[in-house]
């Protein structure tokens, strides 16, 4: 079956730093990829998405880019700000148009910013 | 727009009670899912449905049961509740939009059973 595979947590990083979290997940097809963030105490809101192989994903000065060849999706930021701290839910849907409303989540990874 | 709303955030029971988590959403959304997460598992998939009148099982269905009357109202029912149900529950509703569905999170209800 499907399942995503993302790094380990918890990180922690100062205030201006790199970030990346690795993803990479396993499909019988071709999925599209999303990124989740949960935010303390709320619910899950998307980030960022992609639908199709090199397709690259941004919000919020966040970025991931689907690379079918390694079958991943790593989230990448180039300054983290405080703000920024929360849990990073990597995901994918199966299927085409319609069909593909189920989500399959890696385990989520806690990134604290400190100032 | 509420968005996706769920009742109530918290929620003790003891073993064997029954209780129902309510969603709801004004979106219009044809479909909505709920799914659980624990620590270390990240979230997943209990009920889903595609519309009203329609419910399918998603990953960990056993012990939940689910109903859509309407478009808005999809609960979900705990008939007797066990420890192993202790977890964070989280609705969603989707929209179709650029081809990929769009989930739209609810703040969640989180459930202790003693």
């Amino acid at each position: 079956g499907d399942s995503v595979t993302q790094m380990e947590g918890p990180v922690t990083l100062s205030e201006e730093a790199f970030l990346t979290i690795n993803c990479t997940y396993t499909a019988t097809g071709y999925p599209s990829l999303f990124w989740y963030v949960q935010y303390p105490g709320e619910g899950l809101q998307l980030l960022l998405k992609a639908t199709k192989a090199d397709d690259k994903g941004s919000n919020k000065g966040f970025e991931a880019t689907y690379r079918k060849e390694t079958t991943s999706f790593h989230l990448e930021k180039g300054s983290v700000q405080v703000s920024d701290s929360a849990v990073y839910f990597c995901a994918l849907s199966e299927g085409s148009g319609g069909s593909n409303y189920k989500l399959t989540f890696g385990k989520g990874t806690l990134l604290t910013v400190n100032p | 727009n509420a968005g996706v709303t769920q009742t109530p955030k918290f929620q003790v029971l003891k073993t064997g009670q029954s209780m129902t988590l309510q969603c709801a959403q004004d979106m219009n959304h044809e479909y909505m899912s709920w799914y659980r997460q624990d620590p270390g598992m990240g979230l997943r998939l209990i009920h889903y449905s595609v519309g009203a009148g329609i419910t399918d099982q998603g990953e960990v269905p056993n012990g939940y049961n689910v109903s859509r009357s309407t478009t808005e109202d999809f609960p979900l029912r705990l008939l007797s509740a066990a420890p192993s149900q202790t977890s964070v529950y989280f609705c969603a509703s989707s929209v179709l939009a650029g081809g990929v569905h769009e989930q739209f999170f609810g703040p969640g209800t989180r459930l202790t059973v003693l």
